[in-house]
């Protein structure tokens, strides 16, 4: 199992831009969740998701959306990038049965927006 | 809502001393608790987590927490750290109902000194 990927590792956009984070999950996972970590703050939640075609905001979800097309998918898009955008995002996968609070982190997305 | 409070934003320490680190949540109802580990440029590992039954945890790499209900904690110890542990530590709680979605903490920096 590749577990939880994303893409791309870095990005650099300018104000203004629009693009889309990618995250699957082959865990076959119910939950999935977007998080943003900034220093000082640790992380936050972003929008998650409890099944295909179910989504909800989390803390902070002001400039970002999301859809679940699909159980293994679960994209987050960035429409008009801000500087206050600037972040480390995680996307998290979490099991709905079994071991239902162990949550897996994938590596991360850099996005840098200048 | 939940809030998590990390004590210390860095903690320096000398190879093979002790070191514990230091969570406190704030919560209306019952939580799960977890403590995180974020090596360097990479995604979140689970170390350990509290559902339930005996308040010391032990977890991977040699660490081990305790949940204080009175006290609302939920220290992070080892009794000797080794170079490796150089990272940074995330407490995090989440209610039994909420999808699995977690609120963290502000973060911990470990720095193992030889």
């Amino acid at each position: 199992n590749a577990g939880v990927t994303q893409t791309p590792k870095f990005q650099v956009l300018k104000t203004g831009q629009s693009m889309t984070l990618q995250c699957a999950q082959d865990m076959n996972h119910e939950y999935m969740s977007w998080y943003r970590q900034d220093p000082g703050m640790g992380l936050r939640l972003i929008h998650y998701s409890v099944g295909a075609g179910i989504t909800d905001q989390g803390e902070v979800p002001n400039g970002y959306n999301v859809s679940r097309s699909t159980t293994e998918d679960f994209p987050l898009r960035l429409l008009s990038a801000a500087p206050s955008q600037t972040s480390v995002y995680f996307c998290a996968s979490r099991s709905a049965s079994g071991d239902k609070e162990t949550q897996y982190f994938g590596p991360g997305t850099r996005l840098l927006v200048l | 809502a939940q809030s998590v409070t990390q004590l210390d934003s860095q903690v320096p320490v000398f190879e093979e001393a002790p070191v514990e680190l230091r969570c406190n949540y704030s919560s209306s109802v019952s939580v799960y608790l977890f403590w995180y580990v974020q090596y360097p440029n990479q995604g979140l590992q689970l170390l350990l987590k509290y559902l339930s039954g005996s308040t010391l945890v032990k977890g991977i790499n040699g660490f081990e927490a305790e949940f204080n209900k009175s006290q609302t904690s939920f220290h992070l110890r080892k009794p000797s750290v080794h170079i490796s542990d150089t990272a940074e530590y995330f407490c995090a709680v989440s209610r039994g109902t909420s999808y699995g979605k977690l609120t963290f903490g502000q973060g911990t920096i470990l720095t193992v000194h030889p």
